[in-house]
């Protein structure tokens, strides 16, 4: 199975702030991976797809970047309701996969 | 709006069975793929099962590739995951999830969620 390794774990960082969290892939996806938020006793929101592709209705202060195993996710300007866990999943291969995780704090 | 509702979670020994459904509604059943996704309380998000928009095509995580099943009834909208042979490790969140893009894309929407507990 793909393996995918998010990093940091975990960040604190102030509302305004520029957050850019990774996503690296033990083999090649092409452009097969999404981004979600999700909150405390939430279920998952799609934020991005295809790696650049934004959600509809998701602000566009989120953005994506990357192919085959070096993915990016962007917080332009951190908003309060931001502050969440975000994880990263591909779908280029059975199983499908996700990263382990990026906890936003507040600083 | 497009609803998914889960039942079926509970507390189950070791050893047993259970299983859970996913009521669709506000789209095209039938149109579309969909999955099950699990969280054991504290972790992260582990996908556990795919299922094409008719139902021929199924895929299972490793972990519980034997022991779970997945399939659907696009007559009454309705997604499930047949469970046997419970671990404590299956202790988990369960949720059902659309898909778009095929039974290997990405899930738009997800349901609220429904709780297992593998415990003697």
């Amino acid at each position: 199975a793909i393996q995918l390794t998010q990093s940091p774990s975990s960040l604190s960082a102030s509302v305004g702030d520029r957050v850019t969290i990774t996503c690296r892939a033990s083999q090649g996806i092409n452009s097969g991976l999404a981004w979600y938020q999700q909150k405390p006793g939430k279920a998952p929101n799609l934020l991005i797809y295809d790696a650049s592709s934004l959600q509809s209705g998701v602000p566009s202060r989120f953005s994506g970047s990357g192919s085959g195993t070096d993915f990016t996710l962007t917080i332009s300007s951190l908003q309060p309701e931001d502050f969440a866990t975000y994880y990263c999943q591909q779908f280029n291969n059975f199983p499908l996969t996700f990263g382990g995780g990026t906890k936003v704090e507040i600083k | 709006e497009v609803q998914l509702l889960e039942s079926g979670g509970g507390l189950v020994q070791p050893g047993g069975s259970l299983r859970l459904s996913c009521a669709a509604s506000e789209f095209s059943f039938s149109s579309y793929a969909m999955s099950w996704v699990r969280q054991a309380p504290g972790k992260g998000l582990e996908w556990v099962s795919g299922i094409s928009g008719n139902g021929g095509g199924t895929y299972y995580a490793d972990s519980v590739k034997g022991r779970f099943s997945i399939s659907r009834d696009n007559s009454k909208n309705t997604l499930y995951l047949q469970m046997n042979s419970l671990r404590g490790e299956d202790t988990a969140v369960y949720y059902c999830a659309r898909n778009r893009g095929g039974v290997g894309g990405r899930s738009d929407y997800w349901g609220q969620g429904t709780l297992i507990s593998v415990s003697s």
